[in-house]
């Protein structure tokens, strides 16, 4: 699978939009990139995946660039029960099992 | 719905004693099951998987097994813990043959004394 490099940390002001990238240079056709988080002390929370279109469901959107080589999660409207790590992940496709990778991922704090 | 569930949510063991951890899933049938390890500060490690009753999958060599008994049963165990096995442990199901995500449990903290 490949890997995903992302920023330590992140802040970001309540009520405002939380935008946070993730650079997958080396992915290949047929990987997905997922996104989950992780709420101090709790296990990883699904947000969003895709492939190759942008995605949106009702946590956040996922904006994927068009040689697939970064991605972008958006939180439209932050709130503070988003301060947590946020991980994001490529994997292959068309397989039987999911190995998730889990790198140190960023640290979202949004501040009051 | 799927449910996952996981207990304990908390176990202080002694070194050298035996570990039984247990995770269930409602609401699906065939899923693929999971068991990872987040050490503290760390990120989380598969240590293995399964895709049907009895088929276990190693990730990494280790002090632990699983066992899955059931088709929604995914069981972590050790004959005797060590300080090193201390940690987070997660389970995770995701459907049968798809490239849908993971969804894992609230974890159980485990701590060797």
């Amino acid at each position: 699978d490949a890997k995903t490099t992302q920023p330590t940390s992140m802040d970001c002001a309540e009520g405002r939009a939380a935008n946070l990238p993730c650079n997958h240079s080396t992915i290949s056709g047929n990987e997905y990139v997922y996104w989950y988080r992780q709420i101090h002390s709790q296990g990883p929370q699904y947000i969003i995946h895709g492939l190759k279109n942008n995605e949106t469901n009702e946590m956040a959107s996922l904006i994927i660039t068009e040689d697939r080589k970064s991605s972008t999660l958006i939180l439209p409207h932050a709130t503070l029960r988003d301060t947590a790590v946020y991980y994001c992940i490529v994997r292959a496709g068309g397989t039987s099992y999911g190995k998730l990778t889990f790198g140190q991922g960023t640290i979202l704090t949004v501040h009051p | 719905s799927q449910t996952i569930h996981q207990w304990p949510a908390t176990l202080v063991q002694p070194v050298g004693s035996p570990l039984s951890l247990e995770c269930t899933v409602e609401g699906t049938s065939n899923p693929n099951l999971y068991w990872y390890r987040q050490a503290a500060g760390r990120g989380l490690q598969l240590l293995f998987y399964s895709v049907g009753i009895g088929q276990i999958s190693s990730e990494v060599p280790q002090n632990l097994s699983a066992s899955r008994p059931q088709d929604r049963q995914f069981i972590l165990s050790s004959k005797k813990l060590l300080l090193s096995d201390s940690g987070f442990y997660l389970c995770a199901w995701s459907p049968e043959y798809s490239n849908q995500p993971q969804h894992f449990g609230d974890g159980t903290r485990l701590s060797i004394l």
